[in-house]
Parts: C-alpha cells; sequence; structure tokens
C-alpha cells in the first residue's frame, strides 16, 4: 500500500514563494505527480517525476528524492488564481495507479 | 475538442435507490477510473478498467459496480448498498504514452438524502 502526507493547509502572500511539501512510503514506486485543483473542478495535470532532481516549468517547480520518499512543489511568484488545492499523487509500479495524498489547500492573499 | 465528460454536474436520489454516473471520454485511452472524493481526504480508487471488457475493483469498490462495454465509456453506478454515497465522484483516463498522466472529467456532486 502507500502512505502519502502532505500539509493540510498553508497561507502565502500574492508574489510571494510557498513550497509544498509531500513524503510517502510506498510498496511500489513509478513516478509521483502533482495536480491543482480549484474548489469542485477537476484535478489538473502539473508535473511528473520519476528521476531524482528539480523539475522546472514556468512559475511551478517539482523535486523528487526516491531515497528520501519526499517531493515538493514550488510556486513562485504567487497570484490569486494559484488559491486551489495541490495534490500529490505516486504512481504504483504494478498497473499505474495512482494513490492520492489528501491535498493542502494554498490561499494566496493579497 | 478531446476530453472527457461526466454528466449530470449535480445529482441528488433518494436514499434506496442506485444511481448510474456516467462518464464519457474521446482521447482514445485504454484506461479508464473512478475516484471518490470526500472532504479533507485524497481521492479514493473505486474501480479501474485497462482495456475494454475488463475492470478491477479499487480500494473502496463496496457498494459500487461499473462495466466498460465500449472503449469511449465507463458508467458507475452507485447502489444501495454504499453505505455512505454522498460524495464528488471523478472520473478519469490515462493516456498510453509520454508520462502516462491520469485526465480527469469535471465531476458528479452525488447527495443521497
Amino acid at each position: 500500500g502507500q502512505n502519502i502526507d502532505q500539509p493540510t493547509e498553508m497561507t502565502a502572500t500574492e508574489g510571494a514563494i510557498v513550497q509544498i511539501n509531500c513524503t510517502y512510503q510506498t510498496s511500489g514506486f513509478n513516478g509521483l505527480f502533482w495536480y491543482q485543483q480549484h474548489a469542485g473542478e477537476a484535478p489538473t495535470f502539473l508535473s511528473y517525476n520519476v528521476l531524482d532532481g528539480l523539475e522546472e516549468k514556468g512559475r511551478f517547480s517539482s523535486f523528487l528524492s526516491r531515497s528520501k520518499g519526499y517531493s515538493y512543489l514550488l510556486l513562485k511568484e504567487l497570484q490569486m488564481k494559484d488559491s486551489a488545492s495541490y495534490l500529490c499523487a505516486v504512481r504504483d509500479s504494478g498497473d499505474y495507479k495512482l494513490s492520492f495524498g489528501a491535498g493542502t489547500t494554498v490561499t494566496v492573499r493579497a | 475538442d478531446g476530453g472527457i465528460t461526466q454528466s449530470p454536474k449535480y445529482l441528488f436520489r433518494k436514499e434506496g435507490q442506485n444511481v448510474t454516473l456516467s462518464c464519457e471520454q474521446n482521447l482514445n485511452h485504454d484506461a479508464m477510473y473512478w475516484y471518490r472524493q470526500d472532504p479533507g481526504q485524497g481521492l479514493r480508487l473505486i474501480y479501474y478498467s485497462q482495456i475494454v471488457n475488463d475492470f478491477q475493483k479499487g480500494d473502496i469498490a463496496e457498494g459500487y459496480s461499473v462495466s466498460r462495454e465500449k472503449k469511449e465509456s465507463f458508467p458507475l453506478t452507485v447502489t444501495s448498498a454504499q453505505k455512505n454515497p454522498t460524495a464528488f465522484y471523478l472520473c478519469a483516463s490515462r493516456s498510453g504514452g509520454g508520462t502516462y498522466e491520469q485526465y480527469f472529467g469535471p465531476g458528479t456532486r452525488l447527495t443521497v438524502t
């Protein structure tokens, strides 16, 4: 099985940087995904890491350390529209199933 | 446009009734998934299908049933045996290449009273 932990809530100011941590303990690992979900809407794909290191995509970056079972999502130059829930998900090595953390609700304040 | 559709957006049912949630995709994906989302909890996998005419139980399959007769469609039936059916239900399909990411439909919010 998978055990995935991430903080419940974070608050930051517009223009600032926020780092959302995700730790996992898994029976198998074949990649880690970050999704963004606005209230009442579908999750949308943000990033994917399968090898150790940093993946950068515009204002968003994601880091993975497989030996530590640790990932983070970095949101830079925060905008009000970044207020959302951010979901960490680990993919099983067998049949491509995803296991999700409970999500981190980020609130951006002016 | 390619994507996943779920209908309706909001659904209300009386306790004791079965209800079927639709999920259709035109992305030509083989694999499809049903999740349930409750406040303060992550998405939990109900059922998944890797190919037409085949499906497997996820982590919380009790009280639910599915069918996969066509590649494009993966309907979910919430039966009267499901003890706490009120939730937000999300359907997803998975790409067959690249990052193999899952794409989600807009969701159906089911309320049973």
